[in-house]
């Protein structure tokens, strides 16, 4: 998708190894996200950034850490992989808040395919 | 923490208005509902969003009744591109959080 990208699409690692997953935005947003889509879950947030070093958990977000030293890039950090953490993973990003109205709307990247074996 | 309800699956004939309903019982007064949409294994894509007014733009439009309890999704001539699971999201203002529920997966048959 235009002004966000992942890296990298898809991977394979072992049980017990660590593993980052990187996203990338050339839009200049504040907010960014990342989530993990499993079948009969939907998207689940995990993480989200709302700007340089300013990150929350969300609803999943055991086994996960996040990092964001700049605001171009928020990386995922899976710091000793499981088999349940085999999904795959999206980034977005949202300018956020701004006038009543104004289309807070999140961008998706297109997502990284990681399988835990 | 979704706050959505919706049908998980629906089917529309080709070139019929597809209505797609969603509850959100406990949205709070200064929250949005939004609706993204998501093809195959892509990544989500937007589609439109409102407070309390019904608003329409060039894919859709969002009908949310009086007491916001519930909106409707309304794709005017679905073709077959409009195939997807379809997101009924109440936007939580801190973080900007967007918590995604499993959706509403849409045939469009020919």
């Amino acid at each position: 998708d235009a002004g966000i990208t992942q890296s990298p699409r898809h991977k394979v690692t072992e049980t017990g190894t660590p593993v980052t997953l990187r996203c990338h935005q050339t839009e200049n947003h504040r907010y960014m996200y990342w989530y993990r889509q499993d079948p009969g879950h939907g998207l689940r947030l995990i993480h989200y950034s709302y700007g340089v070093k300013d990150t929350d958990k969300g609803e999943v977000s055991d086994g996960y850490s996040v990092s964001r030293s700049k605001t171009e890039d928020f990386l995922l950090t899976l710091e000793s992989a499981t088999s349940s953490q085999t999904s795959v993973y999206f980034c977005a990003i949202s300018a956020g808040p701004g006038r009543a109205g104004d289309n807070y709307g999140y961008t998706f990247g297109s997502g990284t395919r990681l399988t835990v074996v | 923490d979704a706050k959505t309800t919706q049908p998980p699956s629906m089917d529309c004939a080709e070139g019929r208005a597809a209505n797609l309903p969603c509850n959100h019982s406990t949205i709070s007064g200064n929250e949005y509902v939004y609706w993204y949409r998501q093809i195959h294994s892509q990544g989500p894509q937007y589609i439109i969003h409102g407070l309390k007014n019904n608003e329409t733009n060039e894919m859709a439009s969002l009908i949310i009744t009086e007491d916001r309890k519930s909106s409707t999704l309304i794709l005017p001539h679905a073709t077959l591109r409009d195939t997807a699971v379809y997101y009924c999201i109440v936007r939580v203002p801190t973080g900007n959080q967007f918590y995604f529920g499993t959706g509403t997966s849409l045939t469009v048959i020919p």
